[in-house]
């Protein structure tokens, strides 16, 4: 069976600092991997995916993740924090495509809070 | 450039009452998918639709029921809703199938007294 961890629940950090969010995955087979973000009374906006290629994603809003097969982890990194990037961020792993499996399986979501 | 459309936003319902709620895109996907999302267990897939004509069970769909009616629109249906679904409902859409990039909805606060 697939799943993600999210370890850390919420995290605050403050403008302008470093930030990463960590994701585990547990997948048999080849893993599609996303980061999404939701703002409150949102829904999910995709920031990067990765199945194969370069092991360092960029995505929009300056933020990168890195897959490490041999950790079965892919954290999401953003050099420097700004206040609008408050939000909720949720990890989720699937097939790649052409798999013909349309299973996508979530994290449980990590909070940020950034103080100005 | 709506994307995906849900409706309503927010609906209250009392034990035994059914709703449809209702999906719409307009990217010409030809993915669909209904998820739950209750606080601190992310989004759990409820059911899917790989293409037109199409559907299939997700990791929660008791007590749902599903229609594709056409390319474009996606409806869940509860047909004796109980507390246990209040919940928010999204719905999303993606390019093909097996777990292209999905576009999400605003999503649906449903409350079930």
């Amino acid at each position: 069976a697939q799943s993600v961890t999210q370890p850390d629940i919420h995290i605050t950090v403050s403008e302008g600092a470093s930030l990463e969010l960590r994701c585990n995955y547990s997948y048999g087979a080849t893993p599609y991997l996303f980061w999404y973000v939701q703002s409150p009374g949102q829904g999910l906006q995709l920031l990067l995916k990765y199945f194969s290629g370069d092991t360092l994603v960029q995505g929009i809003k300056g933020f990168e993740a890195e897959f490490k097969r041999s950790q079965s982890s892919f954290n999401l990194r953003k050099p420097s924090v700004h206040w609008s990037d408050a939000a909720e961020y949720f990890c989720a792993v699937g097939a790649v495509p052409g798999a013909g499996s349309y299973q996508l399986t979530f994290g449980k979501g990590t909070k940020l809070s950034v103080i100005p | 450039n709506a994307g995906v459309t849900q409706t309503p936003k927010f609906q209250v319902l009392k034990t035994g009452q059914s709703m449809t709620l209702q999906c719409a895109q307009d990217m010409n996907h030809n993915s669909m998918y209904w998820y739950r999302q209750d606080p601190g267990m992310g989004l759990r897939l409820i059911y899917y639709s790989a293409s037109e004509g199409t559907t299939d069970k997700g990791e929660v769909p008791n007590g749902y029921n599903v229609s594709r009616l056409n390319k474009r629109e996606f409806s869940l249906r509860l047909e004796s809703a109980a507390p246990s679904q209040t919940s928010v409902y999204f719905c999303a859409s993606s390019v093909e199938g097996s777990n292209q990039p999905q576009h999400f909805g605003d999503g649906t606060r449903l409350s079930i007294l």
